[in-house]
């Protein structure tokens, strides 16, 4: 079965730092979705990315998948206080049953 | 377009209790997960439905949980009787078949004490 390892499992930065989350697979992705999550509640979709060396913008947000789609990167540009939350990302089965398997996430506490 | 809608947004039950969820899909997606998401950690499925037939429940511990999906669309999932362990989130999501979920709900918090 896929397993997806993110690091770190928990970031603090002061406003208008960057930061990067990574995410490794231990087997090839077909399809690789990035998702925020405030404690306790659902999961908001960000990104999907599918081919190798993939990136994908919005906002202050960047997703890339690597050439050989084991892993992947969410870089956050100028850090704000709403960016704060937990970060998970996930790993499409490419299976007849399409599910996704998660990591464990990590979580983003931005300083004022 | 709507989203993906659950109730309650939150439930505290005591253990032994039991306590079920609801979920109405996106209009049109046939296929509908559950998911239990046990605070820091990341979900993880417990059943897929494809319209009102089952596609994987190999996670679901059917002892003491049920899901069904009568007639294709809204969903509800039950816990009885109810664990401390069973604390946690659950979310619900949808897609078009032969699609990943990329919809979730905003998921109910459930508390057993």
């Amino acid at each position: 079965s896929q397993e997806l390892e993110q690091s770190p499992q928990s970031l603090i930065v002061q406003e208008g730092k960057n930061l990067t989350i990574n995410c490794t697979s231990s087997k090839t992705l077909y399809g690789l979705y990035w998702y925020k999550q405030k404690y306790g509640e659902g999961l908001i979709f960000l990104m999907m990315l599918q081919k190798g060396g993939e990136e994908k913008s919005h906002e202050k947000i960047t997703a890339k998948l690597d050439e050989k789609k084991q892993q992947s990167s969410l870089h956050i540009t100028a850090s704000q206080p709403s960016h704060a939350g937990i970060y998970l990302c996930g790993a499409d089965n490419s299976g007849s049953a399409r599910q996704l398997t998660f990591g464990s996430g990590t979580q983003l506490t931005v300083l004022p | 377009e709507a989203g993906v809608a659950q109730s309650p947004r939150y439930k505290i039950i005591e253990k032994r209790q039991s306590v079920a969820f609801w979920c109405n899909p996106i209009s049109g997606h046939a296929t509908l997960y559950w998911y239990q998401q046990i605070l820091g950690q990341g979900p993880k499925l417990l059943i897929q439905f494809q319209n009102n037939g089952v596609v994987d429940d190999s996670q679901l511990p059917k002892d003491r949980f049920s899901a069904e999906r009568l007639k294709g669309v809204d969903s509800t999932l039950k816990i009885q009787p109810a664990k401390l362990e069973d604390s946690a989130v659950y979310l619900c999501a949808s897609s078009f078949p032969g699609k990943a979920p990329a919809f979730f709900g905003q998921g109910t918090r459930l508390t057993v004490v």
